[in-house]
């Protein structure tokens, strides 16, 4: 089965950059579009990044997505980072052998 | 504008059944487009998907619920919804309704606010 592994959590300061990884196992991840959501606390899940790498309206360019085949996963990368940046990011795909959509664990993000 | 509202029963006695609608206003589920779907968060954890359906009433269900799941569609209501057999405490979280676009990807958007369901005695 298809899988996304995420790390559990990632800390980085005000105005910095930083980059949350997804890897797939069971399969290969460029097989399928990746997609990623913030949620922030007590908030419904919000998509920030859509087709490994396209931003949906409203959502700054600070954010950027990526595919690097060579390692099979995904990146979410954040620059410029702020405080409002602080939530849980997941990646989502889709594996379509079964067909099963599929979620990574989950990343908390600390801006500190 | 496209909301989905998702209305449930709050609390469920474990060995019940948990049943849930998606009431979707600002499109038509006969949308060709679209798929809909159920995703599900248990308190302080991460988000698993549950199962889609289809306007034409096509399932798709992940392997770990299908022997405990049904989704159903109400075309004439515009709403959708789930059956979860002999729940347990395991099956507490926030359930969310979405919408899922295969043009887009396979992503999952908008979402309904949630519906946290309790099983308990």
């Amino acid at each position: 089965n298809f899988m996304l592994t995420q790390p559990h959590s990632v800390s980085e300061s005000p105005g910095k950059t930083v980059t949350i990884s997804c890897t797939g196992s069971g399969g290969d991840i460029a097989s399928n579009y990746v997609q990623w959501y913030q949620q922030r606390p007590g908030s419904v899940p919000t998509n920030v990044i859509c087709k490994d790498d396209q931003r949906p309206s409203g959502v700054p360019d600070r954010f950027s997505g990526s595919i690097d085949t060579s390692s099979n996963s995904a990146s979410l990368t954040i620059s410029g980072l702020k405080t409002e940046d602080e939530a849980d990011y997941y990646c989502q795909s889709y594996d379509s052998r079964n067909p099963n959509w599929v979620f990574g664990g989950g990343t908390k993000l600390t801006v500190l | 504008q496209l909301q989905l509202q998702e209305s449930g029963p709050g609390l469920v006695q474990p060995s019940e059944t948990l049943s849930l609608t998606c009431d979707v206003s600002g499109d038509s589920i006969t949308n060709s487009l679209y798929y809909w779907g159920w995703i599900r968060q248990p308190p302080g954890q991460g988000l698993e998907w549950i199962g889609n359906i289809y306007y034409n009433g096509d399932t798709y269900y992940n392997p770990s619920l299908r022997s405990r799941l049904t989704m159903s569609i109400d075309t004439s209501k515009n709403q959708y919804s789930l059956k979860l057999t002999s729940v347990t405490a395991a099956d507490t979280a926030v359930y969310y309704c979405a919408r899922l676009g295969y043009t887009s990807g396979w992503l999952f958007d908008p979402w309904g606010q949630g519906t946290l369901i309790n099983v308990s005695s």
